[in-house]
């Protein structure tokens, strides 16, 4: 079955330690996508990469860095300058002109 | 101002009603426009995409003004079911895909 796969669903990190959060799909997007959301709020951009090898800041993407070494993954580093990394972060990916397709996201807990 | 705005909400309605939402882009060069549904918790997924010719699927029926930069989503005998957080997006011409915080419906019996 074709889709976008995140993992880990649940995350919990101590304070000061980077974290990586995975993000797999296998419906050959050219275009990957993370973002942020937290509790009632709507979803901010962190980074996008439109290629591999390519990658663009979003609006938030302070404390956070990224990969596109292979089409197929985009994963996000949580590093210990994000201050409040506490959060529901959501990967997608979409073709060109079509619409966005999310993976079911990773809820990370700082403790 | 943010890229993408949509009204603030929460909407409250019985069962049957009409509602509306609206959305307003400030990127002239947006390309496509989307409204995708977000349920409690969940990851958001696609209700439709929204042409400048207007389009509609059952219930929902989505409307795009390109002149005044703004989509809407109409829907039509609101059902319990309905109840969700409704979230406009907007791509642009260099691959940017960004979202306006949502708006929540609530309907009610």
């Amino acid at each position: 079955d074709g889709g976008i796969t995140q993992s880990p669903k649940y995350l919990f990190r101590k304070e000061g330690q980077n974290v990586t959060l995975s993000c797999e799909q296998n419906l050959n997007h050219d275009a990957m996508y993370w973002y942020r959301q937290d509790p009632g709020q709507g979803l901010r951009l962190i980074y996008y990469s439109q290629i591999v090898n390519d990658f663009q800041k979003g609006d938030i993407a302070e404390g956070y860095s990224v990969s596109r070494e292979k089409k197929e993954s985009f994963p996000l580093t949580v590093t210990s300058a994000q201050k409040n990394p506490t959060a529901f972060y959501l990967c997608a990916s979409r073709g060109w002109g079509t619409e966005a397709f999310f993976g079911q996201g990773t809820r990370l807990t700082v403790v | 101002r943010k890229e993408v705005e949509q009204d603030p909400g929460p909407f409250n309605v019985p069962e049957g009603a009409t509602v509306a939402f609206n959305c307003t882009y400030s990127n002239s060069a947006s390309q496509s426009f989307f409204w995708y549904r977000q349920d409690c918790r969940k990851e958001p997924k696609l209700l439709m995409s929204v042409y400048s010719s207007g389009n509609e699927d059952g219930r929902f029926t989505a409307q795009l003004n390109r002149a005044s930069q703004y989509i809407s989503l109409l829907i039509r005998d609101s059902k319990l079911s309905d109840s969700a957080t409704y979230l406009c997006v907007v791509n642009d011409n260099a691959g940017k895909s960004t979202f306006g915080d949502g708006t929540t419906l609530t309907v009610k019996p």
